[in-house]
């Protein structure tokens, strides 16, 4: 399954299936990107983070995209799980900055 | 996650009352930052404190709105005179540094004015 990001707020995926979670990000200086993941009644959980001067980053089930040109950030999630089901949200900002740009959130929910 | 605590989880408050949000920082961090997050929203920055000093408050109401980190105990975001359009969920964040990324959140205060 595959979101829009702020058109498309809501991502419905089969369990076991992958998952594509967009977001478009509006200022140009930053250089530094994150996708954190929020669960109900809870706060923004780290998932994976990037850097500027890279495209591409991996981690356990988990991938980040970054097209710099089109100022375009993707979450991939392998093999989804229940308990991935959350709301997504990707921040920016500049390396170093304390101020977090955050997205509007997309909520993934995770189908049996 | 669990390192930031924050209290009360849940804050009701009438209009005109005071609210009081407390966080303790992870051990060892002296860098607090608040954010504010409304229903169906992403947070967006209030304020960044060092021990005793505020760094950057640019995203705090004026009018209301104070925060505080003091030498001893957590810090305290305070909205005087709340109103309805105050109720959201509030969370901090620390660091050992400035500028120490990513940021880790705690589970945030969620204040309701009725």
């Amino acid at each position: 399954g595959e979101s829009v990001g702020l058109h498309l707020p809501t991502l419905s995926v089969q369990e076991g299936d992958n998952s594509i979670i967009n977001c478009a990000y509006s200022n140009s200086a930053s250089d530094y990107f994150i996708w954190y993941k929020q669960e109900s009644g809870k706060g923004p959980q780290f998932i994976i983070d990037i850097r500027s001067n890279m495209d591409k980053r991996q981690g356990q089930r988990v991938t980040v995209l970054l097209n710099k040109t089109v100022k375009h950030l993707s979450l991939q999630i392998a093999a989804t799980q229940p308990g991935d089901s959350a709301v997504y949200f990707c921040a920016e900002n500049n390396f170093g900055n304390e101020k977090l740009t955050f997205g509007t959130g997309t909520r993934l929910t995770i189908i049996p | 996650n669990a390192g930031v605590m924050q209290n009360p989880r849940h804050l009701v408050r009438r209009r005109g009352q005071e609210a009081r949000l407390r966080c303790s920082p992870m051990k060892g961090h002296s860098h607090v930052y608040w954010y504010r997050q409304l229903p169906e929203e992403g947070l967006k920055f209030m304020v960044y404190l060092q021990k005793e000093n505020i760094i950057d408050e640019s995203g705090m109401p004026k009018e209301r709105f104070s925060a505080e980190f003091p030498k001893e105990g957590p810090s305290i975001l305070r909205i005087q005179q709340v109103v309805r359009g105050d109720s959201a969920a509030y969370f901090c964040a620390s660091s050992y540094r400035q500028g120490d990324s990513p940021l880790h959140f705690g589970n945030g205060t969620r204040l309701t004015v009725t």
